[in-house]
């Protein structure tokens, strides 16, 4: 069955760093779309990115542009989320998730179907 | 960048029909996802493609899009549909993933 772990959350002061990992397995991680979305505390769901199955295309919600870098490993079914210059803001839970899209590579339409239990990252001094 | 708006709160009796809105610009053109979180769980995928549900999804969740307006109903409502839906589509302008606020829903 598809599982999807996430890790490397924790508690980092304003400017800091963190690195998620996302570990994938029950599926051929090398076909699929990945993305990260986060939910703040007491909030609603936000897209924060997401990375093609096999070129390095990416991209990013303006709120993170320039500060979180997204990647994978296909080798080892692996997806990162790096964050930089972290704000108070982006404390949330943050949950990898699969990507399922349409067929039509001129209108591409994304959905998740199968989500990680999420992590929870807290900026705070 | 594309809005989607949710009402935040929708209640129902148990076994009546409860009816969640998501509005957008034009959105009968695009396709809309649905998915369900109960406290402290990742959210749950519950309806794609506007009307399509995945495997293990009751029959009593449904959904149409039309207009400005896509609709996730839930028949014959229980208490285990309590939980936050939120609506989700795909902006292809921006190749961004977007969500709607979320909805509330109390089964009373």
């Amino acid at each position: 069955q598809v599982q999807l772990v996430e890790s490397g959350g924790g508690l980092v002061k304003p400017g800091g760093s963190l690195r998620l990992s996302c570990a994938a397995s029950g599926f051929t991680f090398t076909n699929y779309h990945m993305t990260w979305i986060r939910q703040a505390p007491g909030k609603g769901l936000e897209w924060v990115s997401y990375i093609r199955s096999r070129s390095s295309y990416t991209n990013y919600a303006d709120s993170v542009k320039g500060r979180f870098t997204i990647s994978r490993d296909n080798a080892k079914n692996s997806l990162s989320l790096q964050m930089n210059s972290l704000r108070a803001e982006d404390t949330a839970v943050y949950y990898c998730a699969r990507i399922k899209w349409n067929d039509d590579p001129a209108a591409p339409d994304y959905y998740f179907d199968y989500w990680g239990q999420g992590i929870l990252v807290t900026v705070s001094s | 960048s594309y809005v989607l708006t949710q009402s935040p709160s929708v209640s129902v009796a148990p076994g009546k029909t409860a009816r969640i809105t998501c509005g957008g610009n034009n959105i009968g053109s695009k396709s809309v996802h649905w998915y369900q979180q109960k406290p402290g769980q990742a959210p749950v995928l519950v309806i794609y493609y506007d009307s399509d549900r995945p495997s293990g999804i009751p029959e009593r969740f449904s959904g149409a899009n039309s207009g400005n307006t896509a609709t996730l109903t839930i028949s014959r409502v229980e208490a285990g549909d309590e939980a936050d839906y939120y609506c989700q589509v795909w902006d292809s302008s921006s190749d961004q993933g977007v969500f709607g606020g979320g909805t509330k829903l109390t089964v009373l």
